[in-house]
């Protein structure tokens, strides 16, 4: 029974397309969190929710927009694709946000070209 | 922002020695959490530090959360082929910062059997 799991695993599309990114966590926390890992292997936080509130939102493009319909989902919606938008996204939960133990999902690998 | 320098970025080393990685940052954390990253797989969480001085093993794996709290260390003793993947460190502030992980830049382990 996966912990968190997000779909797809690997998204591979055009410059310009409209993708979605989904991610569920069947462990009851509260916090939910998109991370971002590059080329070069680096984790950077992008969103966090608690509780279906943002209370993260590191300068990312607007063109990104998370939405969490219920606190055991976190989508991610990317709209009008760019190449440098090619990175693994992950998918993450912690308990609250006063604990730091993110548990993380396997990953969607997006190919933009 | 907040920055933590991993090092070493990579190891290469013989099955059964004993390996040692660090993080240092520029400001003060209240947790510091170890993951590994398996090639293909989100990061696990192998130790999670809550104290200042704090020393905790796992297994073969020990970490400790230094005193200044701007440093941390992970020890793995008696390497097997199986260690082999990326390990990042992942500090969280209090603050504004509440949730957010700030994550090293990795270190990857080779093991030669």
């Amino acid at each position: 029974d996966t912990a968190v799991s997000q779909t797809p695993k690997y998204l591979v599309t055009q410059m310009g397309n409209d993708k979605s990114i989904k991610c569920e966590q069947n462990l009851g926390h509260d916090t939910m969190y998109w991370y971002k890992q590059d080329s070069k292997k680096f984790l950077k936080i992008m969103f966090s929710y608690n509780n279906k509130e943002l209370i993260i939102n590191e300068t990312v493009p607007n063109r990104f927009s998370p939405k969490s319909p219920d606190k055991a989902h976190l989508n991610l919606h990317i709209n009008s694709l760019e190449l440098g938008d090619s990175a693994v996204y992950f998918c993450a939960s912690s308990q609250d946000r006063g604990h730091g133990e993110a548990f993380f999902g396997q990953g969607t690998r997006l190919t933009v070209v | 922002g907040q920055q933590l320098n991993q090092s070493p970025q990579s190891m290469f080393i013989q099955e059964g020695e004993d390996v040692s990685m660090n993080c240092t940052s520029s400001s003060i954390f209240n947790t510091w959490l170890w993951y590994k990253q398996d090639p293909g797989e989100g990061p696990v969480l192998l130790i999670a530090l809550y104290k200042a001085g704090e020393l905790t093993s796992n297994g073969r794996l020990t970490a400790q959360f230094g005193i200044t709290r701007k440093d941390s260390f992970l020890n793995i003793s008696a390497s097997i082929p199986s260690d082999v993947g990326i390990y990042f460190c992942a500090g969280r502030a209090g603050g504004t910062s509440y949730g957010k992980l700030t994550f090293g830049q990795g270190t990857i382990l080779t093991v030669h059997p």
